[in-house]
């Protein structure tokens, strides 16, 4: 069965420190892509990042950076010198490409808190 | 580009009574999916319609029904409200036609049901 887990509930780290949060997942497709959304206080869902299961290149976008490993099914975020602003929950999401349609199953979130 | 709107934000009910809630998608997407996000449980998927058609369901039970029209903008009801019903519901919205479309999110609405 399909799976995501973010071990890591909540997370508090000092400004400008660097963070990682850990996602793990299981499928027994082979074909699947991967997502990270991050949740704000205002409760929108906010896309960061697609990944398929064929690109295990590491994506970085500024602050951002993302590891995929297919060897341990893991798809990690770094915040790299985090800001007050990157406060919020974030969800790693499974979709896998021969599901009907629109389904995404998502892990439990991680609770970022950054202080000043 | 407007993003995915929902209405109402915000909504109370109680037990018995049933409600309404409206997605209108990004122009030009013609998948929505719907998913309720609970403290306890999490973001779960609820249902995903393209062109009018359902074409995914989750685990819920059938008092959790949507429809879609042919403007794309999608409802979804849910009827005879219990207590655990009370959740923030997100739908999302994509162009449906690739199974990897990422899918872009509103920002849900709070339905308390007291």
């Amino acid at each position: 069965a399909q799976k995501v887990t973010q071990a890591q509930t909540e997370i508090s780290v000092v400004e400008k420190e660097d963070v990682t949060l850990d996602c793990v997942y299981e499928t027994r497709d082979t074909t699947y892509y991967l997502f990270w959304y991050k949740q704000p206080p205002s409760g929108e869902l906010v896309f960061l990042i697609r990944r398929n299961s064929f690109d295990e290149q590491n994506e970085i976008s500024g602050r951002y950076s993302w590891n995929f490993q297919k060897s341990t099914s893991s798809f990690n975020f770094t915040i790299t010198a985090s800001q007050v602003v990157d406060s919020a929950v974030y969800f790693c999401a499974l979709s896998e490409v021969d599901n009907q349609g629109g389904k995404l199953i998502f892990g439990q979130g991680t609770e970022l808190s950054v202080k000043p | 580009k407007a993003g995915v709107t929902q209405t109402p934000r915000y909504l109370i009910k109680t037990r018995g009574q049933q409600v309404t809630l409206s997605c209108s998608p990004i122009s030009g997407h013609r998948s929505v999916s719907w998913y309720q996000q609970t403290p306890g449980q999490g973001l779960q998927f609820l249902f995903e319609y393209f062109s009018e058609t359902q074409r995914n369901k989750g685990n819920f039970p059938g008092r959790f029904s949507g429809r879609q029209f042919s403007n794309s903008r999608s409802e979804m009801n849910v009827s005879t409200l219990e207590l655990g019903d009370s959740a923030l519901y997100l739908c999302a919205s994509s162009s449906g036609l690739v199974m990897k479309d990422t899918q872009y999110f509103g920002p849900g609405t709070r339905l308390t049901v007291l």
